[in-house]
């Protein structure tokens, strides 16, 4: 089993619908979790970081952790196309001091 | 844009040589972590420093290594080159070493 797991996607979903996008992880001493967009060809741009249980509002986004499931997600409300990218989840990992990436989720925005 | 800037933009090397990969971090912090993404995948953690000491690492054999200087800049060394070597690679810095990380535009690295 992989430490962070994604569906690879791609998820396309219509304007203005809400996406949501979904992250599990292993069992280990954690407690930053962080969410990541990625334009083909640049680098990956920090868009949300949630660090207790519950949910997390920023803008169009929310996050939600739940520790207990190992589960963090990312919801878009109101997506746009320029919300087109792929969407990498991360959790940091207190036993080896690392961040470990899901493979990411290609999301598609349709106009 | 975030602060953390990256040299070389790109680079060609050929298999068994060495290369160096460099990386400024955002003013005010104190620990850069370096990671390696190939293409399709998310980036693979290399290792962190933090006040100039490797404060954890990834699962990357020896020929990766690396510096932190008292400025918080970083630099990356990779020997004896191979071609699955060819990635994306990516530092990123934050203002501790369990807080948000924050990329520089990253190395992309062709090894031929």
């Amino acid at each position: 089993q992989k430490e962070v797991e994604q569906n690879s996607g791609p998820l396309s979903v219509p304007e203005g619908a809400i996406a949501s996008l979904n992250c599990t992880y292993s069992d280990r001493v954690s407690q930053s979790f962080f969410w990541y967009r990625q334009y083909s060809g640049k680098s990956p741009e920090l868009i949300m970081s949630i660090y207790s249980n519950g949910d997390k509002e920023d803008g169009r986004f929310t996050a939600q952790l739940n520790k207990a499931s190992q589960y963090v997600s990312l919801l878009i409300r109101d997506s746009q196309p320029s919300d087109s990218a792929t969407y990498l989840c991360a959790v940091f990992f207190y036993n080896n001091n690392d961040m470990r990436f899901g493979a990411g989720t290609r999301l598609t925005v349709k106009p | 844009e975030t602060g953390v800037t990256q040299s070389p933009t790109h680079l060609i090397k050929t298999r068994g040589q060495q290369v160096t990969l460099r990386c400024s971090s955002q003013s005010g912090h104190n620990t850069v972590s370096w990671y390696q993404q190939a293409l399709g995948q998310g980036p693979q953690f290399i290792f962190q420093y933090y006040r100039e000491e490797e404060n954890g690492r990834g699962n990357f054999p020896p020929r990766f290594s690396g510096l932190q200087f008292p400025n918080y800049s970083s630099e990356l060394n990779v020997n004896a080159l191979e071609l699955d070597d060819s990635a994306l690679y990516l530092c990123a810095s934050s203002s501790d070493r369990l807080y948000e990380q924050y990329f520089g535009p990253g190395t992309r690295l062709t090894v031929t």
